[in-house]
This record gives structure tokens, sequence and C-alpha cells, in this order.
């Protein structure tokens, strides 16, 4: 597509629920990113993807917390049994390659309220 | 590790002033430097990067940025601010096959 998609764009949930969270890359964009913006705080890296699979899972918070990714395409990132501190914006990047001098392209998010 | 420090979480400036939003980083080999726009309920958008070469780097929207390795600064600017650039702005650093590391923002806000 034209941009990076991110469904749904806003998600309130209650405690204790299991959540997906997806995102579409551009089309032919091999790297993708997942990004959890907290309020009032900067973007914090969760996992990379490069291909479908996942080099770097270091900023995964909890093993509540996972990710998939289908090819060089869509890519799920699934939070179980969600707390209140789940509570964020959730972003996805793509990117043509790895390596941040190719650019990234953000999609508009996830707004997961967890109540 | 890699870290970026915004010192200023918000900014007012009038419009038609200019503005100047800081960014300092710390990272020991040639660092990638961006700077993105959010507007509200929007994804990122990159305004400039830097990777080498001319320390001034131009951007969209009439930005600019000028990496200072000695003061390890990154500080982008604009010489006349308008209405709509009101906006989070965030300053990151990375480098080739390293994740982008983000600061915390800084929010913008113009007054007529």
């Amino acid at each position: 597509g034209a941009g990076v998609s991110q469904s749904p764009s806003n998600k309130v949930t209650e405690k204790g629920k299991d959540v997906e969270l997806r995102c579409d890359p551009i089309s032919g964009h091999t790297a993708l990113y997942w990004y959890r913006q907290r309020l009032g705080q900067g973007l914090e890296f969760l996992i990379y993807f490069q291909g479908n699979s996942a080099p770097d899972k270091s900023g995964l918070p909890s093993d509540r917390f996972s990710a998939e990714r289908t090819g060089e395409s869509v890519s799920t990132l699934t939070i179980q049994r969600t707390q209140q501190e789940d509570s964020a914006v959730y972003l996805c990047a793509s990117s043509r390659d790895r390596g941040v001098n190719y650019g990234y392209t953000f999609g508009s998010g996830t707004r997961l309220t967890v109540v | 590790a890699q870290s970026v420090t915004q010192p200023d979480i918000h900014i007012t400036v009038s419009e038609g002033a200019s503005l100047e939003l800081r960014c300092n980083y710390s990272y020991g080999a040639t660092p990638y430097l961006f700077w993105y726009v959010q507007s509200p309920g929007q994804g990122l958008q990159l305004l400039l990067k830097y990777f080498s070469g001319d320390t001034l780097v131009q951007g969209i929207k009439g930005f600019e940025a000028e990496f200072k390795r000695s003061q390890s600064s990154f500080n982008l600017r604009k010489p006349s601010v308008h209405w709509s650039d009101a906006a989070e702005y965030f300053c990151a650093v990375g480098s080739y096959g390293n994740k982008l590391v983000f600061g915390a923002g800084t929010i913008l806000r113009v007054k007529s």
C-alpha cells in the first residue's frame, strides 16, 4: 500500500483480556519495527523484524508481549492478560531494508486503553 | 548505549518568531540523526536527517538542523514559525543496522 496501515486505530479493553494489534507495512519493505509511546514519553522500541524473523526482541517488556510477521507482510503484536500499564499508543514502522539510513515510515498507531 | 535528550518538554513561541528545539545525543560512533514531527492523532513524519557531509541540513516545511559533533547536539531550527507547526517533535539517533532511539519529545505551542 501507499503507507503503513495499523488497525484498530483505537482499542479499549478490560484488564486481563488479550489484544491483537495489526500492522500492514509498505509493500516491498523488508524491515518492520514496533514501538510503544506512553503518554508524555518518547518512543520505546519493542521488536524488529527482517522478513519474518525477529533478530531483535530486546524491547518486549514481558512474556505477555509477542509478535509475529507473515513473510514480508502483515505483523501482529499480541498482548496477553493486559494490564493498565500497557495503555499506550503502539506505533509500527517499516523500512525498505535493515538500517536506519533507509528511513522509517510510521503508521498512525493504535491507541490502547486498558480499563 | 545510545541515548537522546530533549531538555525542553514544552516550548511556546509566537507566530512569526524563530524557533530552536534542542537535542543532545550519546553515541560512540558516527551517528545518524533524525528529527520527526507528530501532529495530534497522526504518525511520525520525517522532517530531516543527517548521515554525513554538510553539518547543516535542510528539511521539509522550512526546518533545518545543525550537527555539532563537539557538543553532541543536533538542534532543530526554523526562522519563522507558523501556527500549523504546533505539534510534538522528536529527535532520534541510530546507526547502520541498528534501531532508532528516540528522545522524549518536545511539545511546541504556537500563540497568535
